[in-house]
């Protein structure tokens, strides 16, 4: 089992452009979860989702939108990246509320 | 304001020495408290879950324990090893697991 794969791996934006993080998981896991995580602060929830065709706001969602139209992959959409979306993006997931799984990482510098 | 502090925020020790890694939290309501690990570079790692009921829990050199009276967690580490550098992050929840509350981290430093 792979568990939890991010693409890419890394990315260099400039202001304005959009991109999409892909998030896939083989666990058959219900929930999955973005993350970002910046140096010297805890983990931060961008979007969930607790299902196929769900997905509802964390605590940070302004900037991002997400997808879930399969079980087993979730999208991170950034349509005008800014330099303060310059981070490392975290996928997870989780059988409901249980232990979750991450991802490695996607390290993405917005210029 | 829920908040998880840790302390400290980083700390060197020598292989093969035991640590102790602190975690002070004002959540509520409380329903468990998580200990990750966090190689450089990877994603985190579940290292223990524990309810409100349980006072310790181990996997491994690891040993958590949770005071829900003071709110505080400790991880313990024993007889360190080079493998167990990385940040270590503790993290509770107040019920659902899209409400986490999570520590900045200790970072661990073991030398040789």
């Amino acid at each position: 089992n792979a568990g939890v794969t991010q693409t890419p791996k890394f990315r260099v934006l400039k202001t304005g452009q959009s991109m999409t993080l892909l998030c896939a998981q083989d666990m058959n896991h219900e929930y999955m979860y973005w993350y970002r995580q910046d140096p010297g602060m805890g983990l931060r929830l961008i979007h969930y989702s607790v299902g196929e065709g769900t997905t509802a706001k964390g605590e940070v969602p302004d900037g991002y939108n997400v997808s879930r139209l399969k079980k087993q992959n979730f999208l991170l959409g950034l349509e005008s990246a800014a330099p303060s979306q310059t981070s490392v993006y975290f996928c997870a997931s989780s059988y409901k509320g249980h232990t979750q799984y991450f991802g490695p990482g996607t390290r993405l510098t917005v210029l | 304001k829920n908040q998880v502090e840790q302390s400290p925020q980083s700390l060197i020790i020598l292989e093969g020495k035991n640590c102790t890694l602190q975690c002070n939290y004002t959540v509520s309501p409380f329903s468990n408290l998580r200990w990750y690990k966090q190689d450089t570079g990877r994603g985190p790692v579940s290292l223990t879950i524990m309810t409100f009921s349980e006072n310790t829990k181990s996997n491994g050199r690891y040993t958590a324990t949770l005071d829900a009276d003071t709110k505080q967690s400790s991880l313990h580490i024993t007889a360190s090893q080079l493998s167990d550098s990385a940040s270590y992050i503790c993290v509770v929840s107040p019920g659902s697991n899209y409400q986490l509350i999570w520590g900045a981290g200790t970072k661990l430093i073991i030398k040789p």
